[in-house]
């Protein structure tokens, strides 16, 4: 059966510091892989995602993540966070199972502190 | 461009009340979705539609119903509503493929008592 394990449940971390934030899925055929954000009161929105292609993948405000198939992850990276940065983000993987189905991981909450 | 809009935002039910939530996206997806947040377990599927006229179950749908009034709504009642569905409910939408990121609305905070 196909899950995404997101490894922390809590990322606190210090502004302008170095952040990863990761995502490991278990699935037996080809998936594609997304990443998206949750402010406070807010719905989630679209971070990034992997499709096809080269494994590093860029999105919105300044994050990245590689996709790493033969350890089935795909963490999330930012070189410098901000405090607006913190907020909830989801890794979540879109599988063919007889339809796409989109399985969610339980998120990692982010805390950058000044 | 709204997007998604989900209303209310906020309700407070008591037990064996009923109530529907409506879902509304300005975007021609053909794809609609149900979800409810609770901490720690992310986000769970209620129900979706693939497209207009169809609707199937998802993780959670006991105790849901939804309709798929058009291409544009997709709304999702509780008959009977209990304790247990104390929740954060979002709607998305997509277009159809594997590879189309969905499209969230901002949520509906319900309590039941």
């Amino acid at each position: 059966a196909q899950s995404v394990t997101q490894l922390d449940s809590q990322v606190p971390v210090f502004e302008e510091a170095p952040v990863e934030l990761r995502c490991n899925y278990s699935s037996s055929v080809s998936v594609y892989l997304f990443w998206y954000v949750q402010y406070p009161n807010q719905g989630l929105q679209l971070l990034l995602k992997y499709l096809s292609g080269s494994t590093l993948v860029k999105g919105i405000n300044g994050f990245e993540a590689e996709f790493n198939k033969s350890q089935t992850s795909f963490h999330l990276r930012k070189p410098s966070v901000h405090i607006s940065d913190t907020a909830e983000y989801f890794c979540a993987v879109s599988v063919w199972t007889g339809g796409f189905k989109t399985i969610f991981g339980a998120g990692t909450r982010l805390f950058v502190k000044a | 461009n709204a997007g998604v809009t989900q209303t209310p935002k906020f309700q407070v039910l008591k037990t064996g009340q009923s109530m529907t939530l409506q879902c509304a996206q300005d975007m021609n997806h053909n794809s609609m979705y149900w979800y409810r947040q609770d901490p720690g377990m992310g986000l769970r599927l209620i129900y979706y539609s693939a497209s207009e006229g169809t609707t199937d179950k998802g993780e959670v749908p006991n105790g849901y119903n939804v309709s798929r009034l058009n291409k544009r709504e997709f709304s999702l009642r509780l008959e009977s509503a209990a304790p247990s569905q104390t929740s954060v409910y979002f709607c998305a939408s997509s277009e159809v493929g594997g590879n189309q990121p969905q499209h969230f609305g901002d949520g509906t905070r319900l309590s039941i008592l």
